[in-house]
């Protein structure tokens, strides 16, 4: 079974931009969350979508926002790109939102702003 | 809330001795409890985790993880370090929202160094 994949890799903006992630979850699996990784904050939670709603969310500003599509293929999408962006975002999936199921994550999206 | 504390950012072994790597929990409830790891420029692979069954938790690599409730601790130990192990360690629970299992919390980390 394939597992979690994230497009594109890398990523290289500039300030103000905004960038859109993308996120194909293992097949089967309906929940999709998405973490960002700084040295400085270490790893923290964005948010998660299950059935294509956002069942969960961090304390990220408005900039940060996602969806889910039906095929469970997730989005992330930030505006007005800020230095302090710069991160890896991780996606991670499991079969359902709100149980013990264990979270799968994918290799990242390195995002850098310029 | 629920929370992790990784007590070492840095430990240095040889190859071939024990590894420890530290984690104490505070929650409010009986926690659902992982380990993961991270190679350089990869993502997050699961280890083991503990999820209110048996408190010796085995994982892959030959990982092990026990659950303390007294000492609020869930300790990540190895009986023999490899070169390949080599990577940062996270120590994670998970958050506890709506009445469900929620996303993680992670530890800041533990960078692990093994020496030929």
């Amino acid at each position: 079974k394939a597992g979690v994949t994230q497009t594109p890799r890398y990523l290289i903006k500039t300030r103000g931009q905004q960038v859109t992630l993308s996120c194909s979850p293992i097949s089967g699996h309906r929940s999709v969350s998405w973490y960002q990784q700084t040295p400085g904050q270490g790893l923290q939670f964005l948010f998660e979508y299950f059935s294509e709603t956002q069942r969960n969310k961090g304390n990220f500003p408005g900039r940060f926002s996602g969806r889910q599509f039906s095929n469970s293929r997730s989005e992330m999408n930030v505006s007005t790109l800020e230095l302090g962006d710069s991160a890896l975002y991780l996606c991670a999936s499991r079969v359902s939102a709100g149980s013990e199921d264990t979270q799968y994550f994918g290799p990242g999206t390195r995002l850098t702003v310029l | 809330a629920q929370s992790v504390t990784q007590l070492d950012s840095h430990v240095s072994v040889s190859e071939g001795t024990p590894v420890l790597l530290r984690c104490n929990y505070s929650s409010s409830y009986s926690p659902s409890l992982f380990w993961y790891v991270q190679h350089p420029n990869k993502g997050l692979q699961l280890l083991l985790k503990y999820t209110s069954a048996a408190t010796l938790v085995k994982g892959i690599n030959g990982f092990e993880a026990e659950f303390k409730k007294s000492e609020t601790s869930f300790h990540l130990t190895k009986p023999s370090a490899h070169m390949s192990d080599a990577a940062e360690y996270f120590c994670v629970v998970s958050d506890f929202y709506g009445g469900s299992q929620g996303n993680l919390i992670f530890g800041k980390g533990t960078k692990l160094s093994v020496k030929p």
